[in-house]
Order: structure tokens, then sequence, then C-alpha cells
């Protein structure tokens, strides 16, 4: 089946910090990868995506890489900023085509989620 | 353009009551899904629609019915609660493909606790 891991959080960092959070999965088929990000009391936004190998999806001074090798799509920053704080999830989607066994019908799968907390 | 709206925000109920959680989206969209949070799980399906009309089960569907009777809304019901329904719910939406890689849109989360 389809799945993602996502490092363990929480990830607690000071203000222009480095971040990188890692996202490896495993999918059958041709996955486009995702990270979305929920804000405190919020619902989930799409902060960057690429669709396939080989793509750097970026937003907000993050960005992500699509490596089919290694099956991983990790996210990364240069300078965190306070208002950075939030969870983050990395997911994946298989493209909708008829095959076999039906579609996709474009549903995601997430990983567990990363707490970012990033301090002054 | 209110994108995906869900009512109510909160909700408290005993076990054995009965709920409907409303998802409206405005985008014409044709898909819609249902999910749960739990701390430490992330996001998993309930259930989605793939038209009007339609519904199908997903990864966790045991104790929810959904039904897709408007192309705009898309209702999750309890018909008898458990302590373990207690989540926050996310209602999502998308365009089928289109030859594209489309992106679902989320709602802001329905937090029901079961008491």
């Amino acid at each position: 089946g389809n799945s993602v891991t996502q490092m363990e959080g929480p990830v607690t960092l000071s203000e222009e910090a480095f971040l990188t959070i890692n996202c490896t999965y495993t999918a059958t088929g041709y996955p486009s990868l995702f990270w979305y990000v929920q804000y405190p009391g919020e619902g989930l936004q799409l902060l960057l995506k690429a669709t396939k190998a080989d793509d750097k999806g970026s937003n907000k001074g993050f960005e992500a890489t699509y490596r089919k090798e290694t099956t991983s799509f990790h996210l990364e920053k240069g300078s965190v900023q306070v208002s950075d704080s939030a969870v983050y999830f990395c997911a994946l989607s298989l493209f909708s085509t008829i095959n076999a066994g039906g579609t996709s019908y474009g549903k995601l799968t997430f990983g567990q989620g990363t707490i970012l907390t990033v301090h002054p | 353009n209110a994108g995906v709206t869900q009512t109510p925000k909160f909700r408290v109920l005993k076990t054995g009551q009965s709920m409907t959680l409303l998802c409206a989206q405005d985008m014409n969209h044709e898909y819609m899904y249902w999910y749960r949070q739990d701390p430490g799980m992330g996001l998993r399906l309930i259930h989605y629609s793939v038209g009007e009309g339609t519904t199908a089960k997903g990864e966790v569907p045991d104790g929810y019915n959904v039904s897709r009777l408007k192309k705009q809304n898309f209702l999750l019901g309890l018909e008898s609660a458990a302590p373990s329904q207690t989540s926050v719910y996310f209602c999502a939406s998308r365009h089928r493909d289109r030859g594209l890689r489309e992106t679902q849109y989320f709602g802001p989360g329905t937090r029901l606790l079961v008491l």
C-alpha cells in the first residue's frame, strides 16, 4: 500500500536557524507529493507540491525536491521565523488513472505530522 | 469566494447521540473528502465522493455515513457517537483530474468531543 513517513517531532529551533523535515514515501505508481502546513487553530494549507521526479516545489522560502531514487521529499528552509511555528504534513496522491483496480480519485495519504516551534 | 466551509466549528456529544457535520464548497469541485485528525496519526480518510449522488469508503469508515445530494455539499453523519470518535474532522475538495495534478483545499475543521 501507499504510505508516508515523516521525521519524529517535535522540532524546536531558534529564529534564523536552518530547517529540515525529512519525508519518505512508499507508493505503487507515480505519486504527486505535497507539503501542507497547519497553523494553530486552523485547517491545512498547501505549502508546496511536486508532481514528477526531480521537480522542486517552493513557497515562502520553503523548498522540497522530489527524489525518486531515494523516495524522499524533504522540506527545507534556510532561515526560519517565529511565524513558521506550525504542524507540517507530508502527503502523497496518486494521479487518477483508470486501471484494473479502479482510480485513486486523488486521495491523499498523509504522514503523521511534525510540530515545529521556533523561538525568538 | 469562501472556499471550503464547515459547520459546526466545535461540538460536544454524549455517547450514543447522533449528529451531522456539514461541508460546503463554492469552487464547483467534483471530488470531496472527509478526514479525521488524531494526535500522532496525521489525517486519515473516512469517506469520499467523486460526484453528486456518489460516495465511497476511505481508510476508516466504520461508525460514519455520508451523503452528497448536492455537488457543493458533503455531509458526514455519526449515528451513535462513541468516545473513539473524539477527533478533529476536516473536509476537503478538489477538481477531478483534468490533465493537471490537482490540489485539495481544506476547510477549517470541526472539533468533536464525545463524552
